[in-house]
């Protein structure tokens, strides 16, 4: 088990709902991020917060909004998702957010909208 | 913008084999190289992490070379085992960003 956690593992959505995905670490890192896993395609960053700031969107539809109320925990807030939007939601952090520092992952949350 | 590619694909191999997964990137300024694994449905687990000053890194079985005026790496495995069959991934910071910037990795299979 690494010291990335997320929660939930799996997760099941309508196009209409509105759900959160959590992700917390424990290795006393100050910069967190969200990346998108599809199918076929590379992981790609979606957003990434260094001490709380939000440093990088990297053009992420605003039904995607995060939120991050310190350093130790990251949010992503999903509303009015398609179904192009079901992939593995992975956080990971590290220590600042530039510089030669290893980012640590958690197991992700697979998302799936339909 | 960066642009990592992995070579091969997927990669199937009997046990005990010694095997090379490669990775290339398109621009050489990057903060560090590091390689991943991830089993079927899961996260990323960090194997190894080159700096960009370093020229390899080790650990266990695992061997990972960095050829950054080439834009070139190499993960090495020695006498693999089924245990080792996952997928395979490539990453790079840049010194523009926060972003590791991935490539689509190299499936492998180790059969008994």
């Amino acid at each position: 088990e690494t010291g990335v956690t997320q929660t939930p593992r799996h997760l099941v959505m309508g196009m209409t709902n509105k759900k959160s995905l959590k992700c917390e670490q424990h290795l006393g890192h100050n910069a967190m991020y969200w990346y998108k896993q599809s199918a076929k395609k590379p992981l790609e960053l979606m957003f990434v917060y260094s001490l709380e700031e939000r440093v990088e969107n990297n053009s992420v539809p605003s039904r995607f909004s995060p939120e991050c109320p310190n350093s130790s925990h990251l949010f992503l807030h999903l509303h009015t998702l398609q179904p192009e939007d079901s992939a593995l939601y992975l956080c990971a952090s590290s220590h600042t957010g530039q510089g030669s520092y290893e980012q640590y992952f958690g197991p992700g949350t697979r998302l799936t909208v339909t | 913008k960066q642009e990592v590619t992995q070579i091969p694909a997927a990669l199937s191999v009997p046990e005990g084999e010694n095997l090379v997964l490669n990775c290339s990137f398109t621009d050489s300024a990057i903060y560090n190289l590091q390689w991943f694994r991830q089993d079927p449905g899961k996260g990323l687990t960090s194997l190894l992490l080159i700096q960009s000053s370093q020229r390899e890194q080790t650990s266990g079985r695992l061997n990972a070379s960095l050829d950054k005026s080439s834009g070139r790496s190499t993960l090495y495995i020695a006498a693999s085992q089924p245990g080792d069959s996952a997928t395979y991934l490539c990453a790079v910071l840049s010194n523009s960003g926060y972003a590791l910037n991935f490539g689509k990795g190299t499936s492998l299979l180790v059969t008994p």
